[in-house]
């Protein structure tokens, strides 16, 4: 069963806005990994946060995770159109095995 | 660092036919493995992994299986191909050190 859902399933912007994404899980979490995907290839690594840590930044990526909530947002400032992709959150259930959500497409228009 | 090689990027297979896709692995050495599973438009679905040569734990029953031959090897292979078996495969390696997995590019299998 999928352990990590992403809300919304698609999220259309304008460059240089902002895009948050969501996402909620069911059980007790090591950590939780934001991924991200370009159309036909592999995922890209972007972000671990662990079950003790509230909020985590990279660069344009901030992280926050509320595990009382269980739930997670993936934020991307001042987007650009190379942004557009689609991301996913994984949850390792307490198992150190992730499992991926169906994932939320971003377009950033130009 | 660790990379990770994955092919055919691409494959079409006829229904019945065998399959097999091999992911091999540089700059690592007992690294857990990874079989993932995407169709069109849905999440990953995680089909086997290893923690070591010959240790597969497979997640969902199907029509596929995987082995370990070397320490850096991982094959997924299928004997009898089924048109529900087409999708984009992913072979991914963990990263012990930073956390989180470095995934291949893919093999988009495409059964007819």
């Amino acid at each position: 069963s999928q352990q990590g859902e992403e809300d919304p399933q698609a999220l259309s912007i304008q460059e240089g806005e902002n895009a948050t994404m969501n996402c909620s899980y069911k059980t007790s979490i090591n950590n939780l990994q934001w991924y991200r995907q370009n159309s036909g290839r592999g995922l890209v690594h972007l972000i671990l946060i662990r079950s003790n840590e509230r909020e985590k930044h990279s660069g344009r990526l901030r992280v926050t995770l509320d595990t009382s909530k269980k739930s997670s947002s993936l934020l991307i400032t001042a987007s650009r159109a190379a942004d557009t992709a689609s991301y996913f959150c994984a949850t390792d259930g307490g198992s150190y095995i992730p499992t991926f959500g169906r994932g939320t497409s971003l377009i950033v228009h130009p | 660092s660790q990379t990770i090689h994955q092919w055919p990027a691409t494959l079409v297979q006829p229904v019945g036919s065998p399959l097999s896709l091999e992911c091999t692995v540089e700059g690592t050495s007992n690294p857990n493995l990874y079989w993932y599973r995407q169709a069109a438009g849905r999440g990953l679905q995680l089909l086997f992994y290893s923690i070591g040569i010959d240790q597969i734990s497979s997640e969902v029953p199907q029509n596929l299986s995987a082995s370990r031959p070397q320490d850096r090897q991982f094959i997924l292979s299928s004997k009898k191909l089924l048109l529900s078996d087409s999708g984009f495969y992913l072979c991914a390696l963990e990263e012990p050190r930073q956390g989180g997995y470095t995934f291949g590019s893919g093999t988009r299998l495409t059964v007819v």
